[in-house]
């Protein structure tokens, strides 16, 4: 069955350390996405990446980095640069981004907590 | 900056009664908005997409209106089932998906 696996499910961390979220998908989408969820709030955009090789900050992006060197394949870094990383991480996928008009597909979530 | 707010932020109804969630944004030049649902601790679903020239949405029990002039779009769920119990999230599109904080819903037997 085609989808979205992201690894690990739950993740604990020291402070000061930088952790690495993965993201798989075998959907051939070109568009992929780094999104956080904190109680209360709605999703907010990280990274997103439209092709291979190329990537865009969204609205959070600042202490954390990824890369996309595969098209299956978006990990999410989240280094210690970041003040407060506790939080619900998804990753998503569209057959292209850009136009909207493509509905996302979502991983299951990958649980952050800083000890 | 488009805000998407989604009230109440939680409903409780018995089993049968008919759901009436609520969705509404600030910036009406939208190409599209989507309702998914989301269990805890898991990812999103998608439910329905509504293209910004359409004015409703139907899939099985589920039926999504938009007023884009209004800036408010509807999530209808007829005869709930305690299995509908969720969080149900809206999102708009205009240049990047905005996404509300979403409504949670227990349905209860």
């Amino acid at each position: 069955d085609g989808g979205i696996t992201q690894s690990p499910k739950y993740l604990f961390r020291k402070e000061g350390q930088n952790v690495t979220l993965s993201c798989e998908q075998n959907l051939n989408h070109d568009a992929m996405y780094w999104y956080r969820q904190d109680p209360g709030q709605g999703l907010r955009l990280i990274y997103y990446s439209q092709i291979v090789n190329d990537f865009q900050k969204g609205d959070i992006a600042e202490g954390y980095s990824v890369s996309r060197e595969k098209k299956e394949s978006f990990p999410l870094t989240v280094t210690s640069a970041q003040k407060n990383p506790t939080a619900f991480y998804l990753c998503a996928s569209s057959i292209e981004g850009g136009s909207g008009a493509n509905v996302l597909t979502f991983g299951a979530g990958s649980r952050l907590t800083v000890l | 900056k488009q805000e998407v707010t989604q009230i109440p932020a939680a409903l409780s109804v018995p089993e049968g009664e008919n759901l009436v969630l609520n969705c509404s944004f600030t910036d009406s030049a939208i190409y599209n908005l989507q309702w998914f649902r989301q269990d805890p601790g898991k990812g999103l679903t998608s439910l329905l997409l509504i293209q910004s020239s359409q004015r409703e949405q139907t899939s099985g029990r589920l039926n999504a209106s938009l007023d884009k002039s209004s800036g408010r779009s509807t999530l209808y769920i007829a005869a709930s089932q305690p299995g509908d119990s969720a969080t149900y999230l809206c999102a708009v599109f205009d240049y990047k998906l905005s996404f509300g904080a979403g409504t949670t819903v227990t349905v209860r037997a």
